[in-house]
């Protein structure tokens, strides 16, 4: 299975954007980039995902590098609520419905 | 709509024993996977049902079991347990299987042996 790597812990400051970053050097076409969160004491939540082209939804933005060998999470105004472990995942044909937790990067927001 | 129900939320079991856990999906997804999380190890995949059919499976041993109905409601069931088993232990609802499909969890069931 392709590998994910990303750093373990960030911080940010309250109302300031954060950039996350996850590494995939070993992506292959059809795979598709996901990224899921855990706040305390909760299970994971979907947060976004995308293919080739950079993404925007509610909660996020997703940049994808053009050789897709890595991508970036982006929170444009992170909160207290946004302090979480964010989880970058690859999902592959065939084994699509299996998520593969890495070590994920622990946010942690600050006043 | 109504999330993913996980019960218990809470359970204390003793070595040897065995236990049942419950997860209602989301109304009309029909897949259900099953994830153990651990300080430890993180958060591994135990299995995956769509349609009450078993299509993935982590590697776990054959102690770890499940099923699912044709509600699409599922149980996961681990015998002879181990203090090792103390876990949260999460269920994940997807209306597929798909690559760009969204996975639904549940607050989990954390499980104490003891």
């Amino acid at each position: 299975d392709a590998k994910t790597t990303q750093p373990n812990s960030m911080e940010s400051n309250e109302e300031e954007p954060v950039h996350l970053p996850c590494n995939h050097s070993t992506i292959s076409g059809t795979d598709y980039i996901h990224w899921y969160r855990q706040l305390p004491s909760q299970g994971p939540e979907y947060v976004i995902h995308g293919l080739t082209s950079n993404v925007n939804n509610r909660m996020a933005s997703l940049a994808i590098a053009e050789d897709r060998k890595s991508s970036t999470l982006i929170l444009h105004r992170a909160t207290l609520r946004d302090a979480a472990v964010y989880y970058c995942i690859l999902r592959h044909t065939g084994t699509a419905s299996k998520l593969t937790f890495g070590t994920g990067t622990r946010l942690q927001v600050t006043l | 709509k109504a999330g993913v129900t996980q019960t218990p939320r809470y359970l204390i079991k003793t070595r040897g024993q065995q236990v049942t856990l419950s997860c209602s999906p989301i109304s009309g997804h029909r897949s259900v996977s099953w994830y153990q999380q651990t300080p430890g190890q993180g958060l591994q995949f135990l299995f995956e049902y769509f349609s009450e059919t078993q299509r993935n499976k982590g590697n776990f041993p054959g102690r770890f079991s499940g099923r699912q109905f044709s509600n699409s409601r599922s149980e996961m069931n681990v015998s002879t347990l181990e203090l090792g088993d103390s876990a949260l232990y999460l269920c994940a609802s997807s209306q597929g299987t798909g690559r760009d499909t969204e996975a639904f969890f549940g607050q989990g069931t954390r499980l104490t042996v003891v």
